[in-house]
């Protein structure tokens, strides 16, 4: 596609519930990143894929967090038992390749009550 | 020691003024560098690469110092547009992925 998709944009789970955050990234793009940046704060990198290479998955904060990029294509990152901490918006980019500039899609905002 | 440090601000500065930022990275081996803008509650997009020549686009300077490893950017005749989170990014030590500094904050006052 033209840009970085996320779906959905606004999710409000309850606390406790399983919560899948979608990122669709630019048709051709062989690296595809995963952040999250909470209100006020920095990014935060969670994961990386990079063609078929083993991700990075060194910046995830605990094993509740998983992601998946299928066919090397879209990616879905899975947050179990959410917990109130978790809430912040989810950013996904996409590069050509490592060390190239990131595109990033507009995020989904995660609210945990 | 932090990867990418950079002076949080903000910087208020009035409408038609040069500001300039100036960011550090600590991995000597680095090869990519960029300037990201964020908005308020907006993704952060990309504003321009920084080679080692260094790189100029329209009121938009980028220069590179490798000797004492910081990159900065220089903003000319500011315009109230310009406020925002400014981003220095560079590629980090470890594979290769891209390190964001938490952000300067500018404010163009009328």
């Amino acid at each position: 596609g033209a840009g970085v998709s996320q779906s959905p944009s606004n999710k409000v789970t309850e606390k406790g519930k399983d919560v899948e955050l979608r990122c669709d990234p630019i048709s051709g793009h062989t690296a595809l990143y995963w952040y999250r940046q909470s209100l006020g704060q920095g990014l935060e990198f969670l994961i990386y894929f990079q063609g078929n290479s083993a991700p990075d998955k060194s910046g995830l904060p605990s094993d509740r967090f998983s992601a998946e990029r299928t066919g090397g294509s879209v990616s879905t990152l899975t947050i179990q038992r959410t917990q109130q901490e978790d809430s912040a918006v989810y950013l996904c980019a996409s590069s050509q390749d490592l060390g190239y500039g990131y595109t990033f899609g507009s995020g989904t905002r995660l609210t945990v009550v | 020691r932090k990867e990418v440090e950079q002076d949080p601000g903000p910087f208020n500065v009035p409408e038609g003024a040069t500001v300039a930022f100036n960011c550090t990275y600590s991995n000597s081996a680095s090869q990519s560098f960029f300037w990201y803008r964020q908005d308020c509650r907006k993704e952060p997009k990309l504003l321009m690469s920084v080679y080692s020549s260094g790189n100029e686009d329209g009121r938009f300077t980028a220069q590179l110092n490798r000797a004492s490893q910081y990159i900065s950017l220089l903003i000319r005749d500011s315009k109230l547009s310009d406020s925002a989170t400014y981003l220095c990014v560079v590629n980090g030590a470890v594979g290769n992925k891209l390190v964001f500094g938490a952000g300067t904050i500018l404010r163009v006052k009328s």
